[in-house]
């Protein structure tokens, strides 16, 4: 059984311009959680998608946004790119929401420069 | 909003020694869990906790919650140089949503 994927794995971009993350869950899990993990901030809760629409969000910039598809494959977008930006981006896969089980991806590297 | 607190932040111990984490959280969650983290990977999930006085153990590292006291706490016996990592816990609030603790950076030296 596949588990979480995320793509890419590492991301080097610059100030200003915006990028976007993509992560694949485990066959037949529907909910999608986003989270950001910096040293000085740790892991901090983004957003959850399920079914294709967004169910709960952190305390984050309106920079950051997210969307899911019919296939439960989520994407989230970061514009206007900020040096604080620079983090660890993982993607936590569920069957639904409020279940007991939340498997991470390996994360996204995202370096701002 | 939900709050939680890890301690320690570091802790070094030798091998065969025991050590326990722990983790209080400010408000009533119905799931409480473990993760470990090796250095640039990503999380592993170790434990889930659901109910009041839940114990899980898997090898040298025992799981407990007291809801009431809205404490958790991660217990190693006898470690083992395998066991250095970062151990997270992370609390249930709406939905899906996690908030985790600051994290404890386990080292094990011989």
């Amino acid at each position: 059984k596949a588990g979480v994927t995320q793509t890419p794995r590492y991301l080097i971009k610059t100030r200003g311009q915006q990028v976007t993350l993509s992560c694949s869950p485990i066959s037949g899990h529907r909910s999608v959680s986003w989270y950001q993990q910096t040293p000085g901030q740790g892991l901090q809760f983004l957003f959850e998608y399920f079914s294709e629409t967004q169910r709960n969000k952190g305390n984050f910039p309106g920079r950051f946004s997210g969307r899911q598809f019919s296939n439960s494959r989520s994407e989230m977008n970061v514009s206007t790119l900020e040096l604080g930006d620079s983090a660890l981006y993982l993607c936590a896969s569920s069957l639904v929401m409020g279940t007991t089980e939340a498997f991470f991806g390996q994360g996204t590297r995202l370096t701002v420069v | 909003e939900l709050k939680v607190e890890q301690n320690p932040l570091f802790l070094s111990m030798q091998e065969g020694k025991n050590y326990t984490i722990y983790c209080n959280y400010s408000t009533t969650s119905d799931r409480l869990y473990w993760y470990r983290q090796d250095p640039g990977k990503s999380l592993e999930s170790l434990f889930v906790l659901l109910s009041n006085g839940a114990v899980k153990q898997e090898g040298r590292l025992m799981a407990s919650l007291d809801t009431k006291a809205r404490l958790s706490t991660l217990h190693i016996t006898a470690a083992v140089h395998d066991l250095s990592a970062t151990y997270f816990c992370a609390v249930a609030g709406t939905a899906s949503k996690l908030t985790f603790g600051t994290g404890t950076r386990l080292q094990v030296t011989l």
